[in-house]
């Protein structure tokens, strides 16, 4: 089983700033089969990102993937309100697993 | 536009059976290309996919699920279906039912808004 860890668990930022978070796989993901999902408080999960890099319709451009192999990366250019946010990636190259989630938070 | 909407008892005993329906509205569940799971996520904890089924009847199971789930699908009323068997407080948890599209590779495209599922005497 492919075992995803997310980095940071909770990140601080200010509304405007960048946000980095990172997923690293403990082993390589086939054909950059990663996907990434916000999750609000009582809402189910939705679809960023995937195949790495391939924004979701209605997605916009201020999120983007990145990365190949094991090390992969989301990013919010600049945190608008609505933003903050558990976000989860999701490998699906090797049957399929989650990692534990990130939380942005308003600082 | 497609949406899924998961149905089901929110209250089971320990040792029984969690039986839930996701019923699909908006595109055909035979329509192809796309394969229904079902993901769920204990109280204040990440996610955890359970398994999906291709409308031509393939599964696939999470491993450490896989003894107790059967994923099911009817096409007449485009509806898809878990059983859990034998759960304890640890099937304690939110269950969405989801979509995987072929144009994502397999990441789920379409959710339901998720049903609480309590295993309780």
């Amino acid at each position: 089983e492919i075992v995803l860890t997310q980095s940071p668990g909770t990140l601080s930022l200010s509304p405007g700033e960048r946000a980095t978070l990172s997923c690293r796989a403990s082993q390589s993901v086939t054909s950059n089969s990663l996907a990434w999902y916000q999750q609000k408080p009582g809402q189910a999960p939705r679809l960023l990102i995937y195949y790495a890099s391939g924004r979701a319709t209605g997605i916009p451009d201020r999120f983007s993937g990145s990365g190949s192999g094991t090390d992969f990366t989301l990013t919010i250019s600049r945190l608008d309100p609505e933003d903050f946010a558990v976000y989860y990636c999701q490998q699906y190259g090797s049957s399929l697993t989650f990692g534990g989630g990130t939380k942005v938070e308003i600082k | 536009q497609v949406q899924l909407q998961e149905s089901g008892p929110g209250l089971v005993k320990p040792s029984q059976t969690l039986s839930l329906t996701c019923t699909v509205s908006g595109d055909s569940i035979s329509s192809g290309g796309y394969y229904w799971s079902w993901i769920r996520q204990h109280p204040g904890k990440g996610l955890e996919w359970i398994g999906y089924m291709y409308y031509r009847g393939s599964t696939d199971y999470n491993p450490s699920l896989k003894s107790r789930v059967t994923i099911s699908i009817d096409t007449s009323k485009n509806q898809f279906s878990l059983k859990l068997t034998s759960v304890t407080a640890a099937d304690t948890a939110v269950y969405y039912c989801a979509r995987e599209a072929d144009t994502t590779g397999g990441a789920f495209d379409i959710w339901g808004q998720g049903t609480m599922v309590t295993v309780s005497s």
